[in-house]
C-alpha cells in the first residue's frame, strides 16, 4: 500500500462544476502539499498545509490530521484548471508524493 | 514505471565548497528536467527548468551563477551549488518530463546541509 493515496486517479468535469480531489496518507507528517502539474511537466505549488483550511482564489484545501486526510476543492471549474494535481507529504525530512489526479475540465 | 534516480540523497559540506547533485532518468529519455528546492516548513519551489542541450531557464530570484545546471544528455541533469553557504541548506528535488505526457517522474531528493 502506498503511503500517500489519491483519489480519483482520473476526473473529467464540465466547466463550472465543483471538484474534489482526495488524499489519504499513512505516515506521520509535518506538512502536506498540493501541487499542480501542467502538460510539459512544470509544477506549481498550490498549498502547504499542516492543519485546518486554506483558500486561494477558487481553490480550497483542507486537512484533517486525526483522520490523515486532505481534500483539494476547485469551485467554478474552468478548462484552464485541467492538469495533474499531486498530493505530497513531508515526512521525516522526505517528500512522499501521491500518484496524482488527472483532471480534465470540458468547456 | 519510469524511474528517476537522484544522487546523493544526503550531503553535508563545508561553507564555500561546491556540491553536485545528479538526476538520472533510468528507463526513458528526459527531454526536460525540473529542479525544485524546499526550505524547512515552506512549499516546494521551482528553481529552474532545463531542456537537453540548451541553457536552463531560471525562476526569478534564483542565481544562475550559483546554481549551475547542466543537461548535457537525455538521461542526466546535474545541479551544482557553488560556493555553498549555510542558507543554501535545503531539500533539492528533480523531476523529469518526456515532453509527451503530463506525468511527473521525481527523483528521491537530496538533503543538503552546509556547515
Amino acid at each position: 500500500k502506498n503511503e500517500v493515496e489519491q483519489s480519483p486517479q482520473n476526473l473529467t468535469a464540465q466547466e463550472g462544476e465543483f471538484i474534489t480531489i482526495n488524499c489519504s496518507y499513512s505516515v506521520g507528517i509535518s506538512a502536506l502539499h498540493w501541487l499542480q502539474q501542467h502538460p510539459g511537466g512544470g509544477i506549481v505549488s498550490l498549498f502547504m498545509l499542516s492543519s485546518g483550511k486554506k483558500k486561494h482564489g477558487r481553490l480550497i484545501a483542507t486537512i484533517n490530521i486525526q483522520e490523515k486526510h486532505s481534500s483539494l476543492h476547485i469551485t467554478a471549474s474552468h478548462p484552464r484548471d485541467s492538469a495533474v494535481y499531486i498530493c505530497a507529504v513531508s515526512s521525516q525530512g522526505n517528500l512522499i508524493f501521491g500518484k496524482g489526479t488527472k483532471l480534465s475540465v470540458k468547456p | 514505471g519510469a524511474v528517476v534516480s537522484q544522487h546523493p540523497s544526503r550531503v553535508i559540506c563545508k561553507s564555500g565548497t561546491s556540491v553536485k547533485i545528479e538526476c538520472r532518468s533510468l528507463d526513458f529519455q528526459a527531454t526536460t528536467m525540473f529542479w525544485y528546492r524546499q526550505f524547512p516548513k515552506q512549499s516546494l519551489m521551482l528553481m529552474a527548468t532545463s531542456n537537453e542541450g540548451s541553457k536552463a531557464t531560471y525562476e526569478q530570484g534564483v542565481e544562475k551563477d550559483k546554481f549551475l545546471i547542466n543537461h548535457a544528455s537525455l538521461t542526466l541533469s546535474t545541479l551544482t551549488v557553488t560556493s555553498a553557504h549555510p542558507e543554501d541548506s535545503s531539500f533539492y528535488i528533480c523531476s523529469a518530463g518526456t515532453g509527451y505526457s503530463t506525468e511527473a517522474f521525481f527523483g528521491q531528493g537530496t538533503r543538503l546541509t552546509v556547515v
